[in-house]
């Protein structure tokens, strides 16, 4: 099993649309928490760090849950430019800020 | 501010081959990472740095090394080249701490996309 584990993709919907990206991971030492985007063929990008108390960020929204080891990434109004890969990412702070990915989900945003 | 550089971004190397993957951050990160990623694997971790003078293997270490002589440097060394090297190969780097108990994100830097033949 892997350590991060995503929704499998491809998600295509239509611009307007409100998608939601699940995420899980197994090590409790996982202490931070992000959702990156990468475009193909270019580096992951930050998209939103994840709070322990969820946040939102535009159109944006993460919450996490500690006790189920949950993270999720809604995204409301989908645009044709959110279409990208959107990597579930977690950062162990005590063991050398290593990152752990998830596979990634592609969405792709249709006129 | 340039960010996190990697130079070169492509390269076509034979096997057997040895070269440099170099990486520069101009923000006084701590913290360094090298990441592999190839079709279907998602980014995978080769070595990683927690300050100058401090390395550590990661999750695929095997046919790289490198070393941290500086803040702002971190290269990683193909030893000898193999087919299964062949990878879109990223360096990132991230400060420590971080607001809120949350940690600061990494910076990635365009990637190096190596091709062993």
């Amino acid at each position: 099993r892997k350590e991060v584990e995503q929704d499998p993709g491809p998600f295509n919907v239509p611009e307007g649309a409100t998608v939601a990206f699940n995420c899980t991971y197994s090590n409790s030492a996982s202490q931070s928490f992000f959702w990156y985007r990468q475009d193909c063929r270019k580096e992951p990008k930050l998209l939103m760090s994840v709070y322990s108390s969820g946040n939102e960020d535009g159109r944006f929204t993460a919450q996490l849950n500690r006790a189920s080891q949950y993270i999720s990434l809604l995204i409301r109004d989908s645009k044709l430019s959110d279409s990208a890969t959107y990597l579930c990412v977690v950062k162990r702070n005590n063991q050398g800020g290593k990152l752990i990915f998830g596979q990634g989900t592609e969405l792709s945003v249709k006129p | 501010n340039a960010g996190v550089t990697q130079t070169p971004k492509f390269q076509v190397l034979k096997t057997g081959q040895s070269m440099t993957l170099q990486c520069a951050q101009d923000m006084n990160h701590e913290y360094m990472s090298w990441y592999r990623q190839d079709p279907g694997m998602g980014l995978r971790l080769i070595h990683y740095s927690v300050g100058a003078g401090i390395t550590d293997q990661g999750e695929v270490p095997n046919g790289y090394n490198v070393s941290r002589s500086t803040t702002e440097d971190f290269p990683l060394r193909l030893l000898s080249a193999a087919p299964s090297q062949t990878s879109v190969y990223f360096c990132a780097s991230s400060g420590t701490g971080g607001g809120q108990g949350v940690g600061y994100g990494y910076t990635f830097g365009s990637g190096t996309r190596l091709t062993v033949v």
